[in-house]
């Protein structure tokens, strides 16, 4: 099994609401990360978490919080977004987040979100 | 701080024709560099790496790239363009004490006209 799993596929949330992405992947990766790309724009790292462990924080607004529960599974939880947060939220996960990552990264599908 | 710069954020081909993405980087140590495809709602796909090995890069679907340090490029090629090839290609960087962080190119949309 060589794929990262995104759910949902689409999410519509309006700005007082709460909500939950989720991601899943059973290759024994150890580095699970979040991206955040805007139409037409390259992906932004959000967050990195390496052996279960927050390593990366991209200076995220805390409406956005990350989970990583278990080395399979990778939760980001939202809250109070705003609209310019509506964006693809992809997954990825690496074997290891080394001091330079020099390996291959697998990507899911993504969550299309739209806030309104 | 580490960067790439892809020039072209549109390139269109004919099919059958030679495909050639442009990516310069910045990079005050040595860099790995890599080339992402990424097709219409869908995540990105690795197509090929450079780390300091072969400075010419084989990657899937008859993709290479070849790392210039002189020049500080790594453009990606493909001999001759498939309908198929029409994506959004992402060049990115990473380097030693970045902490796992890939920095990503602003995007070259390839179009394949039949």
């Amino acid at each position: 099994d060589t794929e990262v799993t995104q759910t949902p596929k689409h999410l519509v949330m309006g700005m007082t609401n709460k909500k939950s992405l989720k991601c899943e992947q059973h290759m024994g990766h150890r580095a699970m990360y979040w991206y955040k790309q805007k139409a037409k724009k390259p992906p932004e790292l959000m967050f990195v978490y390496s052996y279960e462990k927050l390593s990366i924080n991209e200076s995220v607004p805390s409406r956005f919080s990350p989970e990583c529960p278990n080395s399979s599974l990778l939760n980001l939880h939202l809250h109070a977004l705003q609209p310019e947060d509506s964006a693809l939220y992809l997954c990825a996960s690496s074997q290891e987040a080394r001091q330079a990552l020099n390996e291959k990264l697998f990507f899911g599908s993504g969550t299309q979100l739209s806030v309104l | 701080a580490q960067s790439v710069t892809q020039l072209g954020s549109h390139v269109s081909v004919s099919e059958g024709a030679l495909v050639l993405l442009r990516c310069n980087y910045s990079s005050s140590v040595p860099p790995y560099l890599f080339w992402y495809v990424q097709y219409p709602n869908q995540g990105l796909q690795l197509l090929l790496k450079y780390t300091s090995a072969a400075t010419l890069v084989k990657g899937i679907n008859g993709f290479e790239a070849e790392f210039k340090k002189s020049e500080t490029s790594f453009h990606l090629t493909k001999p001759s363009a498939h309908m198929s090839d029409a994506a959004e290609y992402f060049c990115a960087v990473s380097t030693y004490n970045q902490g796992g962080k890939l920095i990503f190119g602003q995007g070259t949309e390839l179009s394949v006209k039949p």
